[in-house]
């Protein structure tokens, strides 16, 4: 139990335009969703923690309007990096809650800007 | 600051052999500690959960420790496989607040 997916999986865009990652939890209802972004050989970094039905809680020094984050139902979570440029290619990662707080990752999303 | 710290940075084994990662946390209080598996391009998949007053917990070949008092975890893998070839995280959650991420051991299994 408790699967998370992500699509898609690898994402290759031009520079300027928009990207929408999705993250659903398949067989459970995700309170809180959570997007993480990971650099080459570097640690997860938490861009945002969402709930369903408001607003997200970004971290600091995470543009809310580069990075928009829907929340919409309580298993789907959507990533939107707007005007996308070369320096936000990174590996996106959402992961997902239910009732305990232990956290479900996906399977990432690998992101080129080029 | 709550840090979580492991060593070593890499490791490379031959097939068949043990190894032991090592964790170091500064985060206190906290509701439990997580090793996970993360392989090249995938995300995090969760080895050992240990809440803080549990010493040690096996899944299969890998067997987690925790010493609360020095505030070390371990995560020793037996009889290593090719397939444990990845990167492997352990994580401090704090009483209702952020997971805290070690930045990882990277594990290269060799035949």
């Amino acid at each position: 139990g408790a699967v998370v997916s992500q699509h898609p999986s690898r994402v290759i865009c031009k520079s300027g335009t928009s990207v929408k990652i999705e993250c659903r939890s398949l067989d459970f209802q995700a309170t809180t969703m959570f997007w993480y972004r990971q650099f080459p050989k570097q640690s997860l970094m938490l861009m945002a923690t969402s709930n369903e039905g408001s607003k997200a809680t970004y971290e600091q020094g995470v543009e809310k309007d580069k990075f928009l984050i829907n929340h919409a139902s309580l298993t789907l979570s959507t990533l939107t990096v707007t005007s996308a440029h070369p320096e936000d290619s990174s590996f996106y990662i959402c992961s997902a809650t239910g009732r305990t707080d232990t956290q479900y990752f996906g399977p990432g999303t690998r992101l080129t800007v080029l | 600051k709550n840090q979580v710290e492991q060593s070593p940075q890499s490791l490379i084994i031959l097939e068949g052999k043990n190894c032991t990662l090592q964790c170091n946390y500064t985060v206190s209080p906290f509701s439990n500690l997580r090793w996970y598996k993360q392989d090249t391009g995938r995300g995090p998949v969760s080895l050992t959960i240990m809440t803080f007053s549990e010493n040690t917990k096996s899944n299969g070949r890998y067997t987690a420790t925790l010493d609360a008092d020095t505030k070390q975890s371990s995560l020793h893998i037996t009889a290593s496989q090719l397939s444990d070839s990845a990167s492997y995280i352990c994580v401090v959650v704090p009483y209702g607040n952020k997971l805290v991420f070690g930045a990882g051991t990277i594990l290269r299994v060799k035949s």
